[in-house]
């Protein structure tokens, strides 16, 4: 069963508006992470922003925020202000439990298109 | 940040020849190592988890003799692809997480195969 699912292959976001990249997760442990990464076309993987399971406030990182919401099990990125340096690939990733040995299951990513 | 390289960043090889990919990371230790690999505008699909100093642990489907991985010390991993075929032509990302950190992994830049 897939484990992480990002349900928007593409997305289109005028410059300067703020766009939501949707995430949904399924796991059994009260402990895991959860994570954002970019890869734009050069292909390295920059990461954005995590959040615990335990964490009660919503991450921030500059114009990154995650919109965490554990009974939904959702945790989609929001982007403010968009740039057009924002295009790119976006997965969404989560480290379940410890006896994991604290490898990333990656959903399908979102390829977001910023346009002037 | 934490840097973790990749050498080479594209090889082209013949069918039949073997590639090794190497992943450093250059300002700390890894006590783990994780090598993914992506096809175009696909997620990463983890291959195998590399321990320093113990055997590899793969992810299910993932040839073991198809696949070496080395994790000599504590900043290098190695992945070999034996006799590579056409089909094994992808981009492979590795990772690595610092002997301090649960948490966070570093990418490195990844390494384009091209089997021809």
């Amino acid at each position: 069963a897939q484990k992480i699912t990002q349900t928007q292959p593409g997305m289109f976001v005028q410059e300067k508006e703020a766009v939501t990249l949707d995430c949904t997760y399924d796991t059994s442990d009260q402990s895991y992470g959860l994570f954002w990464y970019k890869q734009p076309s050069s292909g390295e993987m920059i990461f954005l922003i995590y959040q615990g399971s335990y964490d009660e406030q919503n991450a921030t990182e500059g114009r990154y925020s995650l919109n965490f919401q554990k009974a939904r099990k959702s945790a989609n990125l929001v982007i403010s202000a968009s740039q057009l340096g924002d295009s790119a690939m976006y997965f969404c990733a989560m480290r379940e439990g410890k006896n994991q040995g604290g490898k990333l299951i990656f959903g399908q990513g979102t390829e977001l298109s910023v346009k002037p | 940040g934490a840097v973790v390289s990749q050498h080479p960043s594209r090889v082209i090889c013949k069918s039949g020849t073997s590639v090794k990919i190497e992943c450093r990371s250059l300002d700390f230790q890894a006590t783990t190592m994780f090598w993914y690999r992506q096809f175009p505008k696909k997620s990463l699909m983890l291959m195998a988890t590399s321990n320093e100093g113990s055997k590899a642990t793969y992810e299910q489907g993932v040839e073991k003799d198809k696949f070496l991985i080395n994790h000599a010390s504590l900043t290098l991993s190695t992945l070999t692809v034996t006799s590579a075929h056409p089909e094994d032509s992808s981009f492979y990302i590795c990772s690595a997480r610092p002997r301090e950190s649960g948490t966070t992994q570093y990418f490195g830049p990844g390494t384009r195969l091209l089997v021809l």
